[in-house]
């Protein structure tokens, strides 16, 4: 799986929109872009994911570069709960694929402050 | 409907003593995984297992075991603990079903000192 690159912190005021960038330079044609958060060392939630066309659900937007060499999460309206680590994961798609190897690194620290 | 569980939550342990994680999901998920976070890093994969009764490596399997005897469970064993192993490890599964989106369900944790 290719690896990403996410700023190691970020912040943004409560209200507004965060934007969290992530590079993945080396992604295949078959690989999915997933994004997950951590809260404060609960286990892992997913949010979102794509392989290149924009995604929205009901917690954030997933914005996908037309190379896709890296793509931007963005929650509309950041809130204090929405602190917490933003993982940004590349992986292939399907049965047979490398699954085993789901690359977490260390994520972006997002702070939203009051 | 409650996911992932995983026991314990705590526990200390001697170094050289053995014990086993138990993870347990009732979403009827083929795929599980183990992985271990330490302070500030990201979560590695220890091992996985894509179904009942077969189990892989991962990132940083040394000092591990683990076991798929049932497909609801996922156990992981330390045979010696030593203090490296402190840590908070995490178990999830995955569906990668037709029309699924492959999303991993993650436990809460279970935070593991070796003393």
């Amino acid at each position: 799986d290719a690896k990403t690159t996410q700023p190691p912190s970020m912040d943004c005021a409560e209200g507004r929109a965060a934007n969290l960038p992530c590079n993945h330079s080396t992604i295949s044609g078959n690989e999915y872009v997933y994004w997950y958060r951590q809260i404060h060392s609960q286990g892992p939630q997913y949010i979102i994911h794509g392989l290149k066309n924009n995604e929205t659900n009901e917690m954030a937007s997933l914005i996908i570069t037309e190379d896709r060499k890296s793509s931007t999460l963005i929650l509309p309206h950041a809130t204090l709960r929405d602190t917490a680590v933003y993982y940004c994961i590349v992986r292939g798609g399907g049965r047979g694929s490398t699954l085993g190897r789901l690359y977490f690194g260390r994520g972006t620290q997002l702070t939203v402050w009051p | 409907n409650a996911g992932v569980t995983q026991t314990p939550k705590f526990r200390v342990l001697k170094t050289g003593q053995s014990m086993t994680l138990l993870c347990a999901q009732d979403m009827n998920h083929e795929y599980m995984y183990w992985y271990r976070q330490d302070p500030g890093m990201g979560l590695r994969l220890i091992h996985y297992s894509v179904g009942e009764g077969t189990t892989a490596k991962g990132e940083v399997p040394d000092g591990y075991n683990v076991s798929r005897l049932k497909k609801q469970n996922f156990l992981l064993g330390l045979e010696s603990a030593a203090p490296s192993q402190t840590s908070v490890y995490f178990c999830a599964s995955q569906s990668m079903g037709r029309g699924r989106t492959g999303e991993l369900f993650f436990g809460e944790g279970s935070r593991l000192t070796v003393l």
